[in-house]
């Protein structure tokens, strides 16, 4: 199976700053990396696909870059509505589709 | 708009039984991977099992204790779970994947599945 490593696991900033979450996978996935967004008590919401896609509603201050086993997701300027968590997800065909453990993103 | 509401969630003993569905609608159901996943009460997320055209899958600690299944002709995605553990409990989220792949666009909003004596 392949595992994915999220670093840090808690973040702490403060509004305007620019933040980069990093997610290395056990061997390589191509670009088969989501990234998601989630608040508590409701449902992840996709940021990311393929590694650097933006989906479509997303505030283009999320970028995503990376490909083979390192990745990472940029937030250029944060704002109040960023504070959340954040999950990478591998979708290399071939399950199990793992997600890494998650980074918190709280206001400093 | 896509919609995906979950139901049939609950407090059931170990070795129990439950079944989840998930109604479906805004989009070609027929054409799109679905899957599960699910969130234990403070933890991350885990992928737990997925459909499409070309069969099922499942993570290795619900292999043969859960089944995913479709009725294209209700639009709906089901999670039938047998032998429940107290580790099977967590909130269970219906999850559209894309054409081909198994990442999520839209999300239920869960489905708290509690496994307690």
């Amino acid at each position: 199976d392949i595992q994915m490593t999220q670093s840090p696991s808690t973040l702490s900033a403060s509004i305007g700053d620019r933040v980069t979450i990093t997610c290395r996978a056990s061997q390589s996935i191509s670009s088969y990396l989501a990234w998601y967004q989630q608040k508590p008590g409701t449902a992840p919401k996709l940021l990311i696909y393929k590694a650097s896609n933006l989906e479509g509603g997303i505030p283009s201050r999320f970028s995503g870059a990376g490909s083979g086993t390192e990745f990472t997701l940029t937030i250029s300027s944060l704002q109040p509505d960023d504070f959340a968590t954040y999950y990478c997800q591998q979708y290399n065909p071939s399950s199990p589709y793992n997600f890494g453990q998650g980074t918190k993103l709280d206001i400093k | 708009e896509v919609k995906l509401l979950e139901s049939g969630g609950g407090l059931v003993q170990p070795g129990g039984s439950l079944r989840l569905s998930c109604a479906a609608s805004g989009f070609t159901f027929t054409s799109y991977r679905m899957g599960w996943v699910r969130q234990a009460p403070g933890k991350g997320l885990e992928w737990v099992s997925g459909i499409s055209g070309s069969g099922t899958e499942y993570v290795d600690s619900v292999k043969g204790r859960f089944t995913i299944s479709r009725d294209e002709s209700k639009n709906t995605l089901y999670l039938q779970m047998n032998s429940l553990r107290t580790e099977d409990t967590a909130v269970y989220y219906c999850a559209k994947g894309s054409l081909r792949r198994f990442y999520f666009d839209y999300w239920g909003q869960g489905a708290l599945v509690t496994v307690s004596s």
